[in-house]
């Protein structure tokens, strides 16, 4: 079964930092672009970032740009977002994805985890 | 990167049809995609490409496009149906834009 198990969040205070992580399975991770994605509590979807199935191009957000940082370990079949200076405003569900074939659509989603920052 | 509009909701008795539509300036030039979301759960793809379908989706989806708008239209809608949907698409730089979202209620 394709699966994506999203870990690492929780409460943060306003500028810390925090590393989330997805473990992909039941898929050849590295064949496929992955990307993360936030749900701000009663919001809609926004993108934060983007990666090649190989890693070695990546994508962000203007919003997170120089804060977050998209890398992935295809011999481990993880994906992270290490997210650094975090706001207030950052607080959401994050939910890994993986890209649907030759496409930017988002076939495969994890079940998020939350990420809340305040003090 | 530019920006998807949609309509904040639309309201639709049982077995008639519904239309969400989805506007932007890149439209013409990018595919769009649409999810469905229900509360406290992951996105789901339902089209892709514009129009096409993944499997195990209902044939009652469908997708069109026509210059800077496209729609994803849900035939014979069922009480099932009611959630949010989002169109995503995506620009040359790599970017990827989601819609605001539509509230589908079925009375």
């Amino acid at each position: 079964e394709v699966q994506l198990l999203e870990s690492g969040g929780g409460l943060v205070q306003p500028g810390g930092s925090l590393r989330l992580s997805c473990a992909a399975s039941g898929f050849t991770f590295s064949s496929y672009a992955m990307s993360w994605v936030r749900q701000a509590p009663g919001k809609g979807l926004e993108w934060v970032s983007g990666i090649s199935g190989s890693g070695s191009s990546t994508y962000y957000a203007d919003s997170v740009k120089g804060r977050f940082s998209i890398s992935r370990d295809n011999s481990k079949n993880r994906l992270y977002l290490q997210m650094n200076s975090l706001r207030a405003e950052d607080t959401a569900v994050f939910y890994c994805a993986k890209v649907y074939y030759v496409t930017d659509a988002f076939d495969i989603w994890g079940q998020g985890t939350m990420v809340t920052v305040s003090s | 990167s530019y920006e998807l509009t949609q309509p904040p909701s639309v309201s639709v008795s049982p077995g008639q049809t519904a239309r969400i539509t989805c506007s932007g300036d890149a439209l013409p030039k990018q595919y769009a995609y649409w999810y469905q979301q229900t509360p406290g759960q992951a996105p789901v793809l339902v089209i892709y490409k514009d129009s096409e379908r993944p499997s195990g989706i209902p044939e009652r989806f469908s997708g069109s496009s026509s210059g800077t708008t496209v729609t994803l239209t849900i035939s014979g809608v069922q009480a099932e149906d009611e959630a949010d949907y989002y169109c995503q698409s995506a620009d040359s730089s790599g970017s990827v834009v989601f819609g605001g979202g539509t509230k589908l209620t079925v009375l």
